[in-house]
């Protein structure tokens, strides 16, 4: 089984600045099939970025995906007050398809 | 509007069995891979396993296979995961959630609301 680790576990930023998230896997990822997922409390999680860079339907484009093999990056360019949420990485090259320990981005 | 409805909320004693269910419209219900995804309180999101309803082919997460069993019926487009003795440690909230495309190796683009179980004597 894949392990994701994701850092860091809390990120605290304010409206405007820019967020970076690492999704580090203990093996390389096959195909660089690796998801983001934003999750609000309340809410289910809602796809971000699929194939490591690629933006699902309706992200808006301050969210990008980056990355290979076994290292991953999401970045929001200008974080906006609706982003403050947990994201969460998933690979999803090798069965079980597994999910990364969350990375919250609250406010400071 | 693709959607996914689960079913509500459930409380239960350890021991007893449960089924919930997740029910699919607005696509074509049968070739979509649809999956099961647990979150503890407090914890991140957990793949439990996942099948697709035209064949009824299910891949089990290791993790939980034996304990839980992922079942479909067609014919009202549902998908459903059943516990036969629950246990206090499967308190949680469970998301069904569909894959993007047609292919196993896929991402999950629309979820269920979720159902939260309670296990608890």
């Amino acid at each position: 089984e894949i392990v994701l680790t994701q850092s860091p576990g809390t990120l605290s930023l304010s409206p405007g600045e820019r967020a970076t998230l690492s999704c580090r896997a203990n093996q390389s990822v096959t195909n660089n099939y690796l998801a983001w997922y934003q999750h609000k409390p309340g809410q289910a999680p809602r796809l971000l970025i699929y194939g490591a860079s690629g933006r699902a339907t309706g992200i808006p484009d301050r969210f990008s995906g980056s990355g290979s093999g076994t290292d991953f990056t999401l970045t929001i360019s200008r974080l906006e007050p609706e982003d403050f949420a947990v994201y969460s990485c998933q690979q999803y090259g090798s069965s079980p398809f597994t999910f990364g320990p969350g990375t919250k981005v609250d406010i400071k | 509007e693709v959607q996914l409805v689960q079913s509500g909320a459930e409380v239960k004693k350890p021991g007893e069995s449960l089924r919930i269910s997740c029910r699919g419209s607005g696509y074509t219900f049968n070739y979509y891979w649809i999956g099961w995804v647990r979150q503890m309180p407090g914890k991140g999101l957990e793949w439990m396993g996942i099948i697709y309803p035209d064949d009824s082919d299910t891949r089990y997460n290791p993790s939980f296979q034996g304990h839980v069993t992922i079942s479909v019926d067609k014919s009202i487009r549902t998908v459903y995961i059943q516990w036969s003795s629950l246990k206090a440690s499967d308190s949680a909230m469970y998301y069904c959630a569909r894959h993007r495309a047609s292919s196993f190796r896929d991402v999950f683009d629309f979820w269920g609301q979720g159902t939260m179980v309670t296990v608890s004597s």
